[in-house]
């Protein structure tokens, strides 16, 4: 069964520096989606992609995210100078469709120190 | 004003027991409806889709109330296996993109 992938499932980074996290979404989907889960919190939406280019973005989705397709299969979110509070699980899906059901990736739990 | 509202619980309740969730929305062009079920510190999995005639596999049942709405989901026969959050999702738009929007959630925890 086609599945989303996220690497890595946990990263831990230095306050101040710089992630990627990567997604890889099911082959088929065009509608690409960032999520992010505070600890005990609900699931917040960040950003949605498509056709090459960002579609929405949440308030929370300010200069320090950005987002890339950088290949056909890659989708990647990077958070600039991160802060404490950057540190949550972040999720990925993909759609086929919008508004159609969105099946999400096991998620990068980000620890920032 | 919060646009999917869910009873956080937690819901308590036997195995064999019959419980039953509620979500409200507030964007009145609300496109698409879903359950997902999220365990601790996992991703959220697709319960279910829900439609207005409603709909059911096995022992769930998903309702939508459009004119009120609403959405339920009914889980019959609970198993110790269901105790989970379900979280209530919402397709809905602000005039661009539809975007799935999630609840709080509603813990369920199913006791021998």
């Amino acid at each position: 069964e086609p599945e989303v992938t996220q690497t890595p499932s946990h990263q831990v980074t230095q306050m101040g520096q710089e992630v990627i996290l990567r997604c890889v979404p099911i082959s088929n989907h065009l509608y690409f989606y960032w999520y992010r889960q505070i600890l005990g919190q609900k699931v917040e939406f960040l950003v949605s992609f498509y056709n090459n280019e960002i579609s929405e973005k949440s308030e929370i989705f300010d200069d320090q995210f950005s987002v890339e397709r950088p290949d056909g299969s890659n989708f990647t979110l990077k958070i600039r100078s991160t802060k404490l509070e950057d540190s949550a699980m972040y999720f990925c899906a993909s759609s086929v469709d919008e508004p159609t059901e969105a099946f999400f990736g096991q998620g990068t739990r980000l620890t920032v120190v | 004003r919060k646009e999917v509202e869910q009873d956080p619980g937690p819901f308590n309740v036997p195995e064999g027991a019959t419980v039953a969730f509620n979500c409200t929305y507030s964007n009145s062009a609300s496109q698409s409806f879903f359950w997902y079920r999220q365990d601790c510190r996992k991703e959220p999995k697709l319960l279910m889709s829900v439609y207005s005639s409603g709909n059911e596999d096995g022992r769930f049942t998903a309702q939508l109330n459009r004119a009120s709405q609403y959405i339920s989901l009914l889980i019959r026969d609970s198993k110790l296996s269901d105790s989970a959050t379900y979280l209530c999702v919402v397709t809905a738009t602000s005039g661009g993109s539809y975007i799935p929007t999630f609840g709080r959630g509603t813990s369920l925890i199913v006791h021998p």
